[in-house]
C-alpha cells in the first residue's frame, strides 16, 4: 500500500540555520514525489517535485530510492519559510490515489 | 492564472443536516479530489473523480458521497452531517502533470 510518513510534527530552527524536513514513503514501483506547502491563511500549493530537480525558494529535495526517502532541505532558513509542509506521493496511473503525509510545521525563529 | 474555487469558506450546520460543498475549476482538468484536513492527520482523501460521472473512493469515504455532472464541477455531499465531520475540506484538481491545484478550503463545523 502507498504510504507517506513525516516523523516530525513540529520543527523549530533559528533564522539562518539549515533545515531538513524528513519524508519517507512506501510504494511498489516508481512514484512521483512532491512537497506541498501551506503558508498561514493561504491555500496549499506545490513547492517542488522530484522529476523537475529544481530549487524553489532555496529548497531542494533528492529522491533516494534505496532509503525510500525524499527529504526537503534548505541551507539557510528564513522567517518567511515558516509554514506547514506536506510530502506527497502519486502513482502513474489515473485512478491511483495521491497520498499525503501528516505534515510538518516548520517554525523559523528570529 | 489557475483557479479552483469552493462555494463557502465557512459553514456551520446542525447534526443530521444534508450538506453540499461545491468546487469549481477553470483549467479543464479531468481529475478532481476532495480531502479533509485535520491537525496531525494531514490530508486524507475522501473521493476523487477522473472524468465526468466517474468517481472513486479514497481512504475515508464513509458518510460522504460525490457528484460530477460537469467537468468543471465536483460536489461533496454529507448525507447526514455528524460532529465527527467537523473539519477543513479541501478540493483540488489535477491535469496531466500530476500537480494538484487546491481551492481555499471550507471550514465546516457541525454542532
Amino acid at each position: 500500500a502507498q504510504r507517506v510518513t513525516q516523523p516530525e510534527k513540529l520543527l523549530s530552527v533559528f533564522k539562518g540555520a539549515p533545515v531538513e524536513l524528513k519524508c519517507n514513503y512506501s510504494y511498489s514501483g516508481s512514484p512521483e514525489l512532491f512537497w506541498y506547502v501551506q503558508y498561514s491563511r493561504q491555500r496549499l500549493q506545490l513547492l517542488l517535485r522530484h522529476i523537475s530537480r529544481e530549487s524553489i525558494k532555496g529548497f531542494t529535495a533528492d529522491l533516494n530510492k534505496g532509503e525510500t526517502s525524499f527529504h526537503l532541505k534548505k541551507p539557510f532558513a528564513q522567517e518567511e519559510d515558516s509554514a506547514m509542509y506536506y510530502c506527497a506521493l502519486s502513482g502513474h496511473s489515473y485512478g491511483q490515489n495521491f497520498v499525503f503525509g501528516p505534515g510538518t510545521r516548520l517554525s523559523v525563529l528570529p | 492564472d489557475v483557479k479552483v474555487t469552493q462555494s463557502s469558506r465557512y459553514l456551520v450546520k446542525r447534526t443530521g443536516e444534508k450538506v453540499f460543498l461545491e468546487c469549481v475549476q477553470d483549467m479543464d482538468h479531468e481529475n478532481m479530489f476532495w480531502y479533509r484536513q485535520d491537525p496531525g492527520l494531514g490530508l486524507r482523501l475522501i473521493y476523487f473523480s477522473y472524468d465526468v460521472k466517474m468517481k472513486e473512493k479514497g481512504d475515508i469515504p464513509e458518510g460522504y458521497s460525490v457528484s460530477r455532472e460537469k467537468k468543471e464541477r465536483f460536489s461533496l455531499i454529507l448525507e447526514s452531517a455528524s460532529t465527527n465531520q467537523t473539519s477543513m475540506y479541501l478540493c483540488a484538481s489535477m491535469g496531466g502533470t500530476y500537480e494538484q491545484y487546491f481551492g481555499p478550503g471550507t471550514r465546516l463545523t457541525v454542532t
